[in-house]
C-alpha cells in the first residue's frame, strides 16, 4: 500500500529563518494532502495537491508536488512562533478518502 | 460549536475492561473516519463509514475493536478487553460529499490510557 516518508523528523530554527519538510513515496501518488498539528491539538487541513508539478502558496507557505508525483514539499518562509507544530503529509485514498499519514516533521521556532 | 466533537476527552481504564468512545461529526458530513495516534507518530487509519455503512476496516484492527454509525450521524468505537498497547489518542474525522470532496475535519480526540 501507499506509504510516505518525511524528513527531517525534527527541525529547530531561529524565528525568521526558512523551513522545509520533504515527503517521499516509492509509488506514484494520485494526490497529497498536508496537515498541521499544534502541540496538544488535532490535525488541521492545510492543502491538497493533485497535479504533477503543482505549486500552491498560502501566504508564507509554499507547497509543491513533484513532476513524477512521488514527492512533495512544504516550505515556510521567515518562520514565526505561530508556525510551531508537526506537519504531516498524507496521500488520500481515491475511493474511500482515507488518509495515510507520514510520521511528520516537528518544527520548533526559537524567538 | 459546529465542529467535530468527541467524548470523553480522556479515559483511564484497567487492562481487560471495555471502553466506548463517541464521535459527533459535522452535521452535514456523510463520511466519518477513525484514526489512532501514538506519541511521535502520524495518525493511523482504523475504519471508515459512508453514511451508516462501514466500508473499510484496517487490517491492523483486531477483533476487539468494533465501530458503529447506526443512523449515519454519530459514531461509536468500542474496544473490548483493553490492553496496554491500546493506549493512544483516538481521533475522529468527518468530510462531506463524493469523490471530489477531500478535506477532513478532525475532532479533539479521546486519549485512552490503559493501566
Amino acid at each position: 500500500g501507499q506509504q510516505v516518508m518525511q524528513i527531517p523528523q525534527y527541525q529547530h530554527v531561529q524565528e525568521g529563518e526558512d523551513f522545509t519538510t520533504y515527503c517521499n513515496s516509492s509509488t506514484t501518488l494520485s494526490n497529497i494532502q498536508w496537515y498541521k498539528q499544534r502541540p496538544g491539538g488535532h490535525p488541521v487541513f492545510l492543502i491538497q495537491l493533485v497535479k504533477s508539478g503543482e505549486v500552491k502558496k498560502q501566504k508564507r507557505l509554499t507547497f509543491q508536488f513533484g513532476e513524477a508525483k512521488k514527492n512533495s514539499s512544504l516550505h515556510i518562509t521567515a518562520t514565526q512562533t505561530t508556525d510551531v507544530g508537526t506537519y504531516f503529509c498524507a496521500p488520500r485514498g481515491s475511493n474511500t478518502g482515507k488518509l495515510i499519514f507520514g510520521q511528520g516533521t516537528t518544527l520548533q521556532v526559537k524567538p | 460549536d459546529t465542529g467535530v466533537s468527541q467524548n470523553p476527552r480522556h479515559k483511564i481504564t484497567k487492562r481487560g475492561q471495555n471502553v466506548t468512545f463517541r464521535c459527533d461529526p459535522i452535521s452535514e458530513h456523510n463520511r466519518l473516519y477513525w484514526y489512532r495516534q501514538t506519541l511521535g507518530q502520524g495518525p493511523e487509519f482504523l475504519t471508515y463509514f459512508q453514511n451508516e455503512a462501514q466500508l473499510e476496516k484496517s487490517r491492523l484492527l483486531s477483533d476487539r475493536f468494533s465501530a458503529e454509525r447506526p443512523k449515519g450521524s454519530f459514531s461509536t468505537l468500542e474496544i473490548q478487553r483493553t490492553e496496554q498497547g491500546d493506549s493512544a489518542m483516538y481521533l475522529c474525522a468527518s468530510s462531506f460529499g463524493q469523490v471530489s470532496s477531500y478535506e477532513q475535519y478532525f475532532g479533539p480526540g479521546t486519549r485512552l490510557t490503559v493501566t
